[in-house]
């Protein structure tokens, strides 16, 4: 089966700036999380979705960070602005049910210069 | 609030040597334990999982045991190679919540021929 597919794979932006990821999860998974990996941490969730409704979206700082999965399949996740502490790989997952181990994409690197 | 917790790296360590690599955790539940293996330039791949108090998981060599009167999930192998070079991640998904994972910061893992 396709794993999940994220892009752009990297990207570099000035600060203030704004930024989009896309995620098409593996096919038939109901449950798409986003999580944000600092260099030299463990990734942290910042939302996840059941179908096309927020399961949790706790530690989304909703001030700049916005996700939206409106037909329940690809998602995407926005930042605007930019700031210099948002440089990291952001990862993309899924499972089929919210308690069944996930599926992790290769993530996108942002850089903010 | 739950955690992991695992040991700093880096490891370096001879081909065929043993490795460990030590977890603990925090949690108010009964959570369900997992490693993840992310090799350079990668996602997050499932390495093993144990879902209660004295499973074992295994997969490719690795083991752990779901030790709840220690809260471990220790990472062990008896004979690394070169291709096990990665960075680990213990992390923990609690029964009660919607199935997200709380990871560990991480141990990169370097094996020398």
């Amino acid at each position: 089966e396709a794993g999940v597919a994220q892009s752009p794979r990297y990207k570099i932006i000035e600060k203030r700036q704004s930024v989009a990821f896309w995620c098409n999860p593996i096919s038939g998974h109901a449950t798409l999380y986003w999580y944000q990996q600092i260099l030299g941490q463990g990734p942290k969730l910042l939302i996840q979705f059941q179908n096309n409704g927020v399961v949790d979206d706790s530690q989304l700082p909703k001030d700049r960070f916005s996700a939206e999965r409106l037909k329940g399949v690809d998602s995407t996740l926005k930042i605007q602005p930019a700031k210099l502490e948002d440089s990291a790989v952001y990862l993309c997952a899924s499972s089929p049910t919210s308690h069944q181990p996930q599926h992790f994409g290769d993530g996108t690197r942002l850089s903010i210069l | 609030g739950d955690s992991v917790t695992q040991m700093e790296g880096p490891v370096t360590l001879s081909e065929e040597a043993f490795l460990t690599i030590n977890c603990t955790y925090t949690a108010t539940g009964y959570p369900s334990l997992f490693w993840y293996v992310q090799y350079p330039g990668e996602g997050l791949q499932l390495l093993l999982k144990a879902t209660k108090a004295d499973d074992k998981g295994s997969n490719k060599g690795f083991e752990a045991t779901y030790r709840k009167e220690t809260t471990s999930f220790h990472l062990e192998k008896g004979s690394v190679q070169v291709s096990d070079s990665a960075v680990y991640f213990c992390a923990l998904s609690d029964r009660g919540s919607q199935g997200n994972l709380i990871f560990g910061k991480g141990t990169k893992l370097s094996v020398k021929p």
